[in-house]
């Protein structure tokens, strides 16, 4: 059974740190990975989608990495700003013909200024 | 509209009511699933269609949970005679392709009384 792992649960920084984020999972047969976002009492937002060949993307301060055989995943955000604050999500799809995501728990972060 | 949408944004209703919840999907996107975020829990999945296949109900936590899609798009998640515990956050998400990842709604936050 997929399981999702996310360390920190929580994390407060200054403004202007780059920052890690760490996600695992457990079965390695995945698609693909994928982070959102998500702000105190809305929805989700895709950040980044891995496809499971893959290694990495990026979107402007962000960077996510895919090690599939490891399990592991990274969510690296650049010179860290105070609207960067939000709960941050790593989901897995499952390799079955459903193609649900797994989630993991979240890591929430909060950018001081 | 160029998103997911979904409605009501808020619900409240008594407990042993039945409630309906709508989603919209991006059109043309053939697949629709929905999750649900209880407080203090990760996301969980309930149900996923995809195009005219039945649909996978796995997720579902009980027999008061049902849904529906009607021609390939609008879906429908209801629950009958609602307790405490259905209480949470419920997101539709769709999705044309798991190449391209899954799109998320702003969710329904069903409170029950």
């Amino acid at each position: 059974k997929q399981e999702v792992t996310q360390i920190p649960a929580a994390l407060s920084v200054p403004e202007g740190e780059n920052l890690v984020l760490n996600c695992s999972f457990t079965d390695s047969a995945i698609y693909n990975l994928q982070w959102f976002r998500q702000d105190p009492g809305k929805g989700l937002t895709s950040l980044l989608l891995i496809q499971s060949s893959q290694r990495e993307q990026t979107s402007g301060r962000l960077n996510a990495s895919l090690d599939k055989s490891s399990g592991r995943s990274t969510l690296y955000i650049a010179a860290s700003q105070p609207g960067d604050s939000a709960t941050y999500l790593c989901a897995v799809y499952n390799a079955g013909n459903n193609r649900k995501l797994i989630w993991g728990l979240g890591t929430s972060l909060a950018v001081n200024p | 509209g160029a998103g997911v949408s979904q409605s009501p944004s808020n619900k409240v209703t008594e407990k042993g009511k039945d409630v309906e919840l709508r989603c919209d999907p991006i059109s043309g996107h053939t697949a629709l699933y929905w999750y649900r975020q209880s407080l203090g829990q990760g996301l969980e999945f309930l149900i996923y269609f995809q195009g005219n296949s039945a649909p996978d109900k796995s997720g579902l936590p009980s027999d008061r949970f049902s849904a529906e899609r009607t021609g390939g798009s609008v879906s429908t998640l209801t629950i009958q005679r609602t307790q405490q515990e259905d209480s949470a956050v419920y997101l539709c998400a769709s999705s044309p392709s798991h190449w391209v990842g899954q799109f998320f709604g702003p969710g329904t936050r069903l409170t029950v009384l």
